[in-house]
């Protein structure tokens, strides 16, 4: 499986930047970087993704270092609705992905 | 646009007996996947479905589970006979096409607890 390391947990503060960081050393040309979020008690909801660019979208912007083996979620005032898992996920030309365990996403108001 | 749906909501079953759960994805998408998601764990897939046919059914037990996508819409997964490790939420989720560039959108998920 091509995997991802993601922080078990995070703090924010309300109305601030939270920058969700995830490694992806085996990734490889042709994988590409989703990342993926799930509030309590519901599936998970489609947040970004990417290949080789930064991308940036209503929800997010995604940051992807130049040797694709690390990237950061960039959240860009968080509110009390953005608490939830966030995974980062790599997703092969072969359609294997693996979700690992997220980073739990905390919001202080 | 109506979103992926799933039913039951939450069932409750004793061991050993036999569970179907049931999904609707979006309308038009012609993948749909599976996933098994355990309390305090990411959703693990468990199968892919390319229309009817099965693209990838590598992580599905397959002496107590199985699923089909019949006529490539609906979905049913079935567990028989349950085992009380089977307790999870599963999850269903559609997608336009089986490539890595596309999202997936999911359901709300049914909630099994096997006792």
């Amino acid at each position: 499986d091509a995997k991802t390391t993601q922080p078990n947990s995070m703090e924010s503060n309300e109305e601030e930047p939270v920058h969700l960081p995830c490694n992806h050393s085996t990734i490889s040309g042709t994988d590409y970087i989703h990342w993926y979020r799930q509030l309590p008690s519901q599936g998970p909801e489609y947040v970004i993704h990417g290949l080789t660019s930064n991308v940036n979208n209503r929800m997010a912007s995604l940051a992807i270092a130049e040797d694709r083996k690390s990237s950061t979620l960039i959240l860009h005032r968080a509110t009390l609705r953005d608490a939830a898992v966030y995974y980062c996920i790599l997703r092969t030309t072969g359609n294997q992905f693996y979700f690992g365990t997220g980073t739990s996403l905390t919001v202080i108001p | 646009e109506a979103g992926v749906a799933q039913s039951p909501r939450y069932k409750i079953i004793e061991k050993r007996q036999s569970v179907a759960f049931w999904c609707n994805p979006i309308s038009g998408h012609a993948t749909l996947y599976w996933y098994q998601q355990i309390l305090g764990q990411g959703p693990k897939l468990l199968i892919q479905f390319q229309n009817n046919g099965v693209v990838d059914d590598s992580q599905l037990p397959k002496d107590r589970f199985s699923a089909e996508r019949l006529k490539g819409v609906d979905s049913t997964l079935k567990i028989q006979p349950a085992k009380l490790e089977d307790s999870a939420v599963y999850l269903c989720a559609s997608s336009q096409r089986l490539a890595p560039d596309y999202e997936q959108y999911f359901g709300p998920g049914t909630r099994l607890t096997v006792t």
